[in-house]
């Protein structure tokens, strides 16, 4: 298992600042994504961040909006940039975890962005 | 194109009474099916996770079924309480680390 770390929780934004949010893993993985989930929907994946190297944005998200570290095996943050209240979301770290056909996937409890 | 539809979206029920969540999926190839729990403000924690031979899970009082002919799965929560008041969410892999997530059935469970 693993246990993940968010900071912030929620914050509320101006429109056209940023906001960079933490992600803490207690221990070393290799695969770490990022999530998006908007009202009512379902989790939306932005990006696989990988150690070392740039992270891999799904279709729809682009670097200079969503901007990735990754220094270690253990952290990531996400900035959202140039804020707009479409951005209001929760943003959610995600670790992959297991072996092959029983891969796991834990998650962090969620960053609330309120823009407006 | 990879989809998972859930059904109902929203549900009402009185605690201590059963119910059940559907999951309808078209992902291929199949690799596992994973139910989550996710409270309100929190992220998803996960209940169960099948893959293509097994067809029952059980975790507590969520049992969750897995029909790999039909791309059917569903979720029994059994003599509900106040806590199991959630979105539950149903995620098929391929294979990967990147599933297919369903938008989730809202549970409310009153007293």
């Amino acid at each position: 298992s693993a246990v993940i770390s968010q900071k912030p929780s929620r914050d509320i934004c101006q429109r056209g600042t940023s906001l960079t949010i933490q992600c803490q893993v207690d221990s070393q993985v290799t695969m770490m994504f990022w999530y998006r989930q908007q009202p009512g929907q379902s989790l939306t994946l932005i990006a696989t961040a990988n150690q070392g190297s740039e992270a891999t944005y799904e279709s729809g998200f682009v670097i200079d909006k969503f901007p990735i570290s990754r220094p270690n095996l253990t952290f990531s943050t996400l900035t959202v940039s140039n804020l707009s209240p479409e951005d209001s979301s929760i943003y959610l770290c995600s670790v992959g975890t297991g072996s092959s056909n029983r891969e796991e996937l834990f998650f962090g409890e969620g960053s609330r962005l309120t823009v407006l | 194109k990879n989809q998972v539809e859930q059904s109902p979206q929203s549900l009402i029920i009185l605690e201590g009474k059963n119910c059940t969540l559907q999951c309808n999926y078209t992902v291929s190839p199949f690799s596992n099916l994973r139910w989550y729990k996710q409270d309100t403000g929190r992220g998803p924690v996960s209940l169960t996770i099948m893959t293509f031979s097994e067809n029952t899970k059980s975790n507590g009082r969520y049992t969750a079924t897995l029909d790999a002919d039909t791309k059917q799965s569903s979720l029994h929560i059994t003599a509900s309480q106040l806590s199991d008041s959630a979105s539950y969410i149903c995620v098929v892999s391929a294979g990967s680390y990147i599933p297919t997530f369903g938008r989730g059935t809202s549970l409310i469970v009153h007293p």
